[in-house]
């Protein structure tokens, strides 16, 4: 089976354009995850989706930064404009979404895209 | 407030040098502790979840432990290939898992 699929897996950017980020899920998984890392913050969760409706975007740094997801198997997060401070590793993760608050769940990553913005 | 913390931030072990890694966490309510490897260039990969202070899981040279505040990754005499960060993360609140900063392994040959 396929795992999670990100692209482009490398983007060099300049100051102010406006980048996208792509990711399909792991086929049944209802619950799709983006992240962000960095050397000094480590692994940040930047938004969540569950059944394709964002749940939490409380980590998403500005309002710069946006994420949809149209459908069960895609979906993608924009930067714009973009600045030198979010160069990063941005990665999207799934998970069945299926155990409620009551139990973690396993989340399955994808490759990241590494993000360069000059 | 840091609710995973991982140590040491980095370990170099000789080949077939035994050790563990820890990671402690502050959350209440515990709903699993998740364990994940990162190697260089790639996404985290799952390893192991723990629900229930004395559980214990395996795979191959690693096993993982569970007591009610923390949880080590024990890895018995270590290869080179075993050399990657390892991660651990928690739920917390409404956040489905939150990372610890990582410990860098490193295996030396």
């Amino acid at each position: 089976d396929a795992g999670v699929i990100q692209s482009p897996r490398h983007e060099v950017t300049e100051m102010g354009q406006e980048v996208t980020l792509r990711c399909k899920p792991i086929s049944g998984h209802n619950s799709l995850f983006w992240y962000r890392q960095t050397m000094m913050r480590g692994l940040e969760l930047l938004i969540y989706f569950n059944n394709n409706v964002p749940i939490d975007d409380s980590g998403m740094p500005e309002d710069r930064f946006s994420a949809k997801m149209p459908n069960a198997s895609f979906s993608t997060l924009k930067i714009q404009p973009s600045e030198p401070r979010d160069s990063a590793v941005y990665f999207c993760a799934s998970s069945l979404g299926t155990s409620g608050q009551h139990r973690g769940e396993t989340q399955y990553f994808g490759p990241g895209t590494r993000l360069l913005v000059l | 407030e840091d609710q995973v913390t991982q140590s040491p931030e980095a370990l170099r072990l000789q080949e077939g040098e035994s050790s563990s890694l820890n990671c402690s966490y502050t959350v209440s309510g515990l709903r699993g502790l998740f364990w994940y490897r990162q190697d260089p260039g790639k996404g985290p990969e799952f390893l192991f979840t723990l629900y229930s202070a004395g559980e214990e899981k395996e795979k191959e040279r690693l096993k993982a432990t569970l007591t009610k505040k923390e949880s080590f990754l024990h890895i018995t005499a270590p290869k080179p290939e075993d050399s990657a960060t390892y991660l651990c993360a928690v739920p917390s609140g409404n956040t489905p898992l939150v990372f610890g900063k990582g410990t860098r392994l490193s295996v030396i040959a």
